[in-house]
């Protein structure tokens, strides 16, 4: 079966340290790919999200992806990290198997210390 | 601004007692999703509505039903709340252009369910 996993469960960095937040997903077929950051008690936002087309995306807040279809990654990253950033991050997939739906991955919590 | 809107935000049952839950849109959007998120975990799907049709997960319980009476409002009924119910639920929209896969879901905040 189709799923996505996130392998840090949770992450702590100092403000200005470098983030990358893996995702990974097992289908051999086409996929969506999709960033969200859900902020304490606030509802999912989305980040950035990949369709086709140039692999490394650009999202909002200084946040990037990079899709690497050779290791079936998603890998989210950002350069300077900011306190203000600390929250759970899902990623997520929609498979082409005609299921509307998205698979989440576990998600990651980062922790951001001034 | 166009938006998923979720109410009430917090709602308390009591262990056996039906509960509805409100998902209201203004984006137009087709699709409506409920997802079940229960702490630290990731959103799970129970459901969705592709226009009128709706599609059940396999593995989501009897006790969950939904009704989408027009484009704009979805619901969430769920007939006999037991502790293990006790979740945020979210609801989601997509536009999905006929006979292609669904366009981003964008989602509402939620309403944390507590079951006494």
């Amino acid at each position: 079966a189709q799923s996505v996993s996130q392998h840090n469960h949770h992450v702590i960095l100092s403000e200005a340290a470098s983030l990358e937040l893996g995702c990974n997903y097992s289908y051999g077929g086409t996929v969506n790919l999709f960033w969200y950051v859900q902020y304490p008690g606030q509802h999912l936002q989305l980040l950035l999200k990949y369709f086709s087309g140039d692999p490394l995306v650009k999202g909002i807040k200084g946040f990037e992806a990079e899709f690497i279809k050779s290791k079936f990654s998603f890998n989210l990253r950002k350069p300077s990290v900011q306190w203000s950033d600390t929250a759970e991050y899902f990623c997520a997939a929609r498979f082409d198997t005609g299921r509307r739906a998205l698979t989440f991955g576990s998600g990651t919590r980062l922790q951001v210390q001034p | 601004d166009a938006m998923v809107i979720q109410n009430p935000r917090y709602q308390v049952t009591q262990f056996g007692k039906p509960v509805t839950l409100s998902c209201s849109q203004t984006l137009n959007h087709n699709v409506m999703y409920w997802y079940q998120q229960k702490s630290s975990q990731a959103p799970k799907l129970l459901f969705h509505y592709y226009d009128k049709d709706f599609n059940n997960e396999a593995d989501t319980p009897d006790n969950f039903q939904s009704r989408r009476p027009n484009t704009s409002f979805c619901f969430l009924d769920i007939r006999s709340p037991g502790l293990g119910d006790a979740a945020m639920y979210l609801c989601a929209t997509s536009r999905a252009p006929s006979g292609r896969a669904t366009d981003t879901q964008y989602f509402g905040p939620g309403t944390r369910l507590t079951v006494l």
